[in-house]
């Protein structure tokens, strides 16, 4: 079945500086990669997603790279603010089959010091 | 977006009794999974709710300790049995509106076995 692997664990940044978590699939066939974040005490959101048809996607301060033959993904929060602070998780589905579910990634608990 | 409604939001139990928490959407969706989130780490899937029929249960999952019903397409329930402090966690209840979109998640259900 699919595995996917998130790093760093804990990101720590100053306010205003960039954000980036990774996470490796193993999955070839996997068709689609959400990112949520989850607030303490709260439900996971989605914030973004990507399809294996794209290699980036831009939403305001956030967007999603996908590396295919790496089996990769990468969100990048730019200009961050206290806000962003939260913990995120990747994940990696079979959209459109039998059965699709998602796995999700360790997560990455993102701290932004004002 | 579907509407989720998750109940109870918390609970607190005795070991060796059972719970059973209650999914309700607004509109028909196609797919209604289930998912546990032990303290402090990632969501791992218990099974996908089948409309109809059985749950499909993931690796380390059985029918006897998470009996799933799944009486339409718009509400399902998670039974807990037996529980021990082991089963504290928090269970959340997602949902897909149709095949290849997006999964939204309810607010979950914190559990404590006392």
């Amino acid at each position: 079945g699919e595995n996917v692997e998130q790093h760093p664990s804990t990101l720590s940044v100053q306010e205003g500086d960039s954000a980036v978590i990774k996470c490796t699939y193993s999955d070839s066939a996997s068709n689609y990669f959400p990112w949520y974040k989850q607030e303490l005490g709260k439900r996971p959101q989605l914030i973004i997603d990507i399809r294996s048809n794209v290699g980036e996607k831009k939403d305001q301060r956030i967007a999603v790279t996908l590396n295919k033959t790496a089996k990769h993904f990468s969100l990048h929060i730019t200009e961050t603010q206290p806000e962003d602070s939260a913990v995120y998780f990747c994940a990696a589905s079979l959209k459109g089959a039998a059965g699709n579910k998602l796995t999700f990634g360790g997560g990455t608990r993102v701290l932004v010091k004002p | 977006s579907a509407v989720i409604s998750q109940k109870p939001s918390r609970d607190i139990c005795q070991r060796g009794t059972s719970l059973t928490i209650q999914c309700q959407v607004d509109s028909q969706v196609t797919m209604m999974f289930w998912y546990r989130q032990q303290p402090g780490q990632s969501l791992t899937l218990i099974a996908t709710a089948n409309q109809g029929s059985e749950a499909t249960y993931e690796s380390g999952f059985v029918i006897d300790k998470f009996p799933i019903s799944r009486p339409n397409l718009t509400f399902s329930t998670l039974t807990v049995s037996n529980m021990s402090p082991e089963d504290s966690s928090i269970y959340l209840c997602s949902v897909e509106q149709g095949v290849g979109t997006e999964a939204f998640f309810g607010q979950g259900t914190r559990l404590t076995v006392v």
